[in-house]
């Protein structure tokens, strides 16, 4: 079974649109992430949610809207996407209450905004 | 978060250990040394951490140095599938999670 879930694992759009990310956790965690990996292969985390509560917020654009319905979901909102956010995105979740243990990694959604 | 230091690359050849290198000179007592991996096209994978003790799992071992300020990862008998971007990140324990990626080590496995 897949712990952490990505869908779409590609993304092709249009500039202008808006596109969601759906990332879905079934390890029990009660915190998961949002991470970008640009062109240049550097990974930056984006957000981070405990408890469906926002906790980290990097200075994304407004136009990024994560939304956690329940523990085990964060999707990613993404309203007029502009060439910049092609990107791969990657979901992760972890325990809160375990500070030092891993965090586990979707295998990312390819987001190719033409 | 403490900076660290990794080399681009490097190269082994299979069956051989794999010891890539990482400099966090400027860590903190309460920060954890962290190693991920990223084989191509996937997400980061967790391989090891530890705080001051050297540590060993099924993947591989862990050393760091007394005063802190480097560490090892030791792949013991590296494969083909071990190719892979491996990320050295040091953060402070707790529930705030947020792993901070450098450029990491892409170690390239030789037949």
């Amino acid at each position: 079974d897949t712990a952490v879930s990505q869908t779409p694992k590609y993304l092709v759009t249009q500039m202008g649109n808006d596109k969601s990310i759906k990332c879905e956790q079934n390890l029990g965690h009660d915190t998961m992430y949002w991470y970008k990996q640009d062109s240049k292969k550097f990974l930056k985390i984006m957000f981070s949610y405990n408890n469906k509560e926002l906790i980290i917020n990097e200075t994304v654009p407004n136009r990024f809207s994560p939304k956690s319905p329940d523990k085990a979901h964060l999707n990613l909102h993404i309203n007029s996407l502009e060439l910049g956010d092609s990107a791969v995105y990657f979901c992760a979740s972890s325990h809160s209450d375990r500070g030092n243990t891993e965090a586990f990694f979707g295998q990312g959604t390819r987001l190719t905004v033409v | 978060d403490a900076k660290t230091t990794q080399p681009p690359s490097m190269d082994c050849a299979e069956g051989r250990a794999a010891n890539l290198p990482c400099n966090h000179s400027t860590i903190s007592g309460n920060e954890y040394v962290y190693w991920y991996r990223q084989i191509h096209s996937q997400g980061p994978q967790y391989i090891i951490h530890g705080l001051k003790n050297n540590e060993t799992n099924e993947m591989a071992s862990l050393i760091i140095t007394e005063d802190r300020k480097s560490s090892t990862l030791i792949l013991p008998h590296a494969t083909l599938r071990d190719t892979a971007v491996y990320y050295c990140i040091v953060r402070v324990g707790g529930s705030n999670y947020k792993l901070t990626f450098g450029k990491g080590t892409l170690l390239t496995v030789n037949p």
